[in-house]
């Protein structure tokens, strides 16, 4: 079946430390995206990409970075400048930018928490 | 700019009652409006979609949703509702306009259904 991986299911870090979380999709999107959730509020962009070797910042990219070497992968480091990285973090993707009608796909998450 | 509310944080109803969640929205030009549902730790899951057309969409589950173009409304529902559709259920907006394809979410409604 195609869809989206996310992993690990849960992440824990600690001070001063950088975490990587890793996105895999096999549904020959070319966009994908990277969301915050935070309890009680909805969901927030970090970072985005509608192609191979470029992204985009989106609302709260700051503490966080991402690579797109690989159409099918998009990870997402959580830096140690990001002073409260404790959230759910998804991973969505969805087809090419200008089927703006398209819905995105979502995987099932990483649970960030702090040591 | 384009945003989106859900004014009611929870929703209470009574199994094989019916069930609405609202959503507005405002955007510059017209919208692409969607409905996702999430279930505990999981990734967001799509359910319905109004692009164009019939203002009555239905979608997986046996929910359906309602556009109104007047009122910027973007109702969830459901004739019947089952203990199992407890869920947080979020709407999200496009507009046409956007060309990279970002959606913006709601805070989300948390939907008890109780037998």
């Amino acid at each position: 079946d195609g869809g989206i991986t996310q992993s690990p299911k849960y992440l824990f870090r600690k001070e001063g430390q950088n975490v990587t979380l890793s996105c895999e999709q096999n549904l020959n999107h070319d966009a994908m995206y990277w969301y915050r959730q935070d309890p009680g509020q909805g969901l927030r962009l970090i970072y985005y990409s509608q192609i191979v070797n470029d992204f985009q910042k989106g609302d709260i990219a700051e503490g966080y970075s991402v690579s797109r070497e690989k159409k099918e992968s998009f990870p997402l480091t959580v830096t140690s400048a990001q002073k409260n990285p404790t959230a759910f973090y998804l991973c969505a993707s969805s087809k090419k930018s200008g089927d703006s009608n398209q819905p995105q796909h979502f995987g099932d998450g990483t649970r960030l928490s702090i040591l | 700019a384009q945003s989106v509310a859900q004014p009611e944080d929870q929703v209470n109803v009574a199994e094989g009652n019916p069930l609405t969640v609202k959503c507005t929205y405002s955007v510059s030009g017209n919208p692409y409006l969607f409905w996702y549902v999430q279930y505990p730790n999981r990734g967001l899951q799509f359910l319905l979609k109004y692009i164009t057309g019939d203002n009555l969409v239905k979608g997986s589950y046996g929910f359906e949703a309602e556009f109104n173009k007047s009122q910027t409304s973007f109702h969830l529902k459901k004739p019947s509702a089952l203990v199992s559709d407890s869920a947080l259920y979020f709407c999200a907006v496009r507009d046409i306009g956007n060309a990279g394809n970002m959606l913006t979410f709601g805070g989300g409604t948390r939907l008890m259904v109780k037998p």
